[in-house]
């Protein structure tokens, strides 16, 4: 059965700071992958989702990128953080067209 | 206008009762449409997905699907407390992307 791996659940991180978040999903192959954040109190924002490895469609110009350097693997990058960067980062998966998405647990990002 | 919309509640129902809850979506070329419960702190959670129009039944929850007017619905039949959580709205767009409501919150008196 597939599963999706995403770690930390929880980082504090002081204004300035890189910031690194891994995804990986197994028991699939080729899935579409997608980063969302969710502030606290609102709904889900799409960030980036990809289609395959190197392909990164960004949806929300910011200081964040993303990277799909394999095909299970989704990383959510800053070079330099800002307060308005806190909240829920969730990566999700997905296989073809139109099917369901699942999400990972989960990492609360708080910048201090 | 939003792309999707859900009223954020609370909706408050009765243990027992049906609880039933909302959602418009913008775009006429949506393909599919899922419902997501989400507690408290955690990650949303798939529960039911619709692809066509009219009804899906599973276990206590129905999923109704009008293509024509944009809407789609989720009945919870013998709501329980811990069916107390926010439900998230989603629709599939065609374009590999999941566009989100902000969800109802949804509260079930013991």
């Amino acid at each position: 059965s597939q599963t999706i791996h995403q770690w930390p659940a929880t980082l504090v991180q002081p204004v300035g700071s890189p910031l690194s978040l891994e995804c990986t999903v197994e028991g699939t192959s080729n899935p579409n992958l997608y980063w969302y954040r969710q502030a606290a109190g609102r709904g889900l924002q799409l960030l980036f989702y990809s289609v395959g490895i190197g392909q990164i469609s960004s949806e929300v110009p910011q200081n964040l990128s993303a990277s799909r350097p394999q095909d299970r693997q989704f990383i959510l990058s800053s070079k330099k953080l800002l307060l308005s960067d806190s909240g829920f980062y969730l990566c999700a998966w997905s296989v073809g067209h139109g099917t369901e998405a699942f999400f990972g647990q989960g990492t609360r990002l708080t910048v201090v | 206008q939003k792309e999707v919309e859900q009223n954020s509640g609370p909706l408050s129902v009765p243990e027992g009762a049906i609880a039933s809850l909302n959602c418009t979506y913008s775009d006429r070329g949506s393909q599919s449409f899922f419902w997501y419960r989400q507690y408290s702190g955690k990650s949303p959670e798939l529960i039911m997905s619709i692809y066509s129009n009219g009804d899906k039944e599973d276990g206590r929850f129905t999923a109704q699907l009008n293509k024509a007017s944009q809407y789609v619905s989720l009945l919870i039949r013998d709501s329980q407390p811990s069916d107390s959580a926010t439900y998230l709205c989603a629709v599939y767009q065609g374009t590999y992307k999941y566009i989100f409501g902000t969800g109802t919150r949804l509260k079930v008196l013991a």
